[in-house]
Formats: C-alpha cells, structure tokens, sequence
C-alpha cells in the first residue's frame, strides 16, 4: 500500500546545480500537488495538476518547473538552484479538489542548498 | 488570496490537560480539513467539516466548523504524548480550487 512515494529523501545541492524530485502515486489520482514547507510557515503550493498533460502554477512557482506525462508521476524541477530553495518539499495527490476530497502526501524530500 | 490564520503557534501542555486551537479566516470555505503532521512525515486528514456549525468528533479531538464557514477549531481532551505534532487546517472555498493551508499551531505534550 505504497500512496504517494517521494525521492529522493534527503538531498544536498550547491548553487546552481540542478535536480528532479520524483514523486509517484499508486491510486489513480487525477490531482497533484507541489508544495514547500518552511520552519513555521506552513505549506504554500508550488504547482499543481490536475490530470496527465496538464499543470498549472501555485502560490510560489517562479525557480521550479514540473510535467505530467503520465497519471502517476508529477517530477518537480529545480533549474539553478538558489540557497532561498532550502526547504522540505511535499508531493500530495487527491481524487478530486471537490468537497472534502483529502490529500495524500509523501514523506517529503529534505533539500538543502549551500 | 484567501489566508487562513491559525493560533495559537506554539503549546506546550502537560499530559492530561485540556486545549483548543483555532483556524480563522475572513473569507467563507465550503469546507475545511485539519491535518496532523509529525516529523519526518507527511500530513496526514484527521477529519473535514462541511456544514456550518458542524460539530465532528474523533475519540478525544472535537472539531467545530463556525456558522458562518469562516472559522474552525480543534478541541483536544486529556492530552496525551501521542498528541504531539503539527495541526494544520485547510480550506477549499466554493471553485475548484486548490486547498489553502494555515500555517499551523506546533502542539507540545509533556508525560
């Protein structure tokens, strides 16, 4: 019973490298989600899609770039990354954004950029 | 942009006492969810709440939607240590759009 896998967990970055977060879901999901969490700041969305070929931006997407070829994988694309991109990064998904649909979400993938 | 504000930010209480956290918003939501989340995991939906003035219940957490859909909070009963982590409410207003997250209260229970 897998839900949403995130990888890598952890991961460290220096400046202006690049990298891809994996996010994968098992349970035929049309909504997915990116979101950061900051040290008392909540989650703010990144991206979010809402089925294959299609995404649209969140609250904070300048920095990311994501695709969504298939149903189950959402990957997050960080291009010339920035120490401001120091975060935890959840991956979630939901049958619908409809009344009371829950989220499910990874573990998270701890990133740090120096 | 909707906000929803969550207090208090931080508690610490000692194993058994009573405590009540609040979500408010100036903005109507057509529902509202609470999540808990403790470290090194994901969030995870204790419960949503759908009808203003719902009242739902879950063994000792107790949770009220306001009236007038703008407001929420989670009552907790005899705390215990396994209470301990990060609340979070969200919050879906009447489009299909994404659900909106506070920024949490940080709850502390001490054996």
């Amino acid at each position: 019973n897998a839900g949403v896998t995130q990888t890598p967990k952890f991961r460290i970055l220096k400046i202006g490298q690049s990298m891809t977060l994996q996010c994968a879901q098992d349970m035929n999901h049309n909504y997915m989600y990116w979101y950061r969490q900051d040290p008392g700041m909540g989650l703010k969305l990144i991206y979010y899609s809402v089925g294959a070929g299609i995404t649209d931006k969140g609250e904070v997407p300048n920095g990311y770039n994501v695709s969504r070829s298939t149903t189950e994988d959402f990957p997050l694309r960080l291009e010339l990354a920035a120490p401001s991109q120091t975060s935890v990064y959840f991956c979630a998904s939901s049958y619908s954004q409809g009344l009371g649909q829950p989220q499910h979400f990874g573990d998270g993938t701890r990133l740090s950029i120096l | 942009t909707q906000l929803l504000e969550q207090s208090p930010q931080f508690l610490s209480i000692q194993e058994g006492e009573n405590l009540t956290v609040y979500c408010n918003s100036s903005s109507v939501f057509s529902s509202l969810q609470w999540y808990r989340q403790e470290p090194g995991e994901g969030p995870v939906l204790l419960v949503t709440v759908v009808t203003g003035g719902e009242v739902k219940k879950l063994k000792r957490l107790t949770f009220q939607f306001g009236d007038a859909r703008k407001d929420s909070s989670l009552h907790i009963t005899a705390a215990q240590p396994g209470d301990t982590g990060l609340y979070l409410c969200a919050g879906v207003d009447s489009g299909n759009t994404p659900l909106v997250f506070g920024k949490g209260t940080r709850l502390s229970v001490i054996a």
